[in-house]
């Protein structure tokens, strides 16, 4: 159980182009998801929070424009790049947490997805 | 001053020795304890949780917490090839409350 997709895993893509990024919660439900970005030899920087039929809550830093975030179902929360560049080439992570109590603060995270901005 | 602060290693260990991994942390607010360990370009898995002081087992795991001194390890006995890969700690302030992460050791167990 506990199980968290990504997709795509890999994704090159050209300068100012805009790239969305799926999590998915597959068997259970989260109502809060959340976004990291992790450097190469680096620990995970928490981007944002993802809350189910709210807005996000940013990290101070993050552009809240450039990097959209949509949590429009109990399963499912998107992350879409806008307008990419070379600097946001990174490996990004989402985690969730499940609905149920006992395991309420524990997350689940996903198997990342390696962003490659030409 | 970090939240928390891990050393990054890298950490190389025959097959067979017992790894000692440790965190130390400044937020006496801190009482839930996770390990993740992370495979090359893959995701964080949960190892090990615990909360507040004390020790924790599983298998060849066993977790340690000392809120006293601020102060968390992860103990890995009989290590294994397998056990090749990067191990974040973390911890949060209570149920809900963000995580906050070490920035990982780098084992490798030589055969």
């Amino acid at each position: 159980g506990a199980v968290v997709s990504q997709h795509p895993s890999w994704v090159i893509c050209k300068s100012g182009t805009s790239v969305k990024i799926e999590c998915r919660s597959l068997d259970f439900q989260a109502t809060t998801m959340f976004w990291y970005r992790q450097f190469p030899k680096q620990s995970l920087m928490l981007m944002a929070t993802s809350n189910e039929g709210s807005k996000a809550t940013y990290e101070q830093g993050v552009e809240k424009d450039k990097f959209l975030i949509n949590h429009a179902s109990l399963t499912l929360s998107t992350l879409t790049v806008t307008s990419a560049h070379p600097e946001d080439s990174s490996f990004y992570i989402c985690s969730a947490r499940d609905s149920g109590w006992e395991t309420y603060n524990e997350q689940f995270f996903g198997p990342g997805t390696r962003l490659t901005v030409l | 001053q970090k939240e928390v602060e891990q050393d990054p290693g890298p950490l190389s260990v025959p097959e067979g020795a017992i790894v000692s991994l440790n965190c130390t942390y400044s937020n006496s607010a801190f009482q839930y304890f996770m390990w993740y360990r992370q495979y090359s370009r893959k995701g964080p898995e949960l190892l090990m949780y615990t909360y507040s002081s004390g020790n924790k087992e599983d298998g060849r795991f066993t977790a340690q917490v000392d809120k006293s001194s601020k102060y968390i390890s992860l103990f890995i006995r009989d290590s294994q090839p397998s056990d090749s890969a990067t191990y974040l700690c973390a911890m949060s302030s209570g149920p809900g409350n963000q995580f906050y992460f070490g920035t990982g050791t780098s084992l490798t167990v030589i055969p």
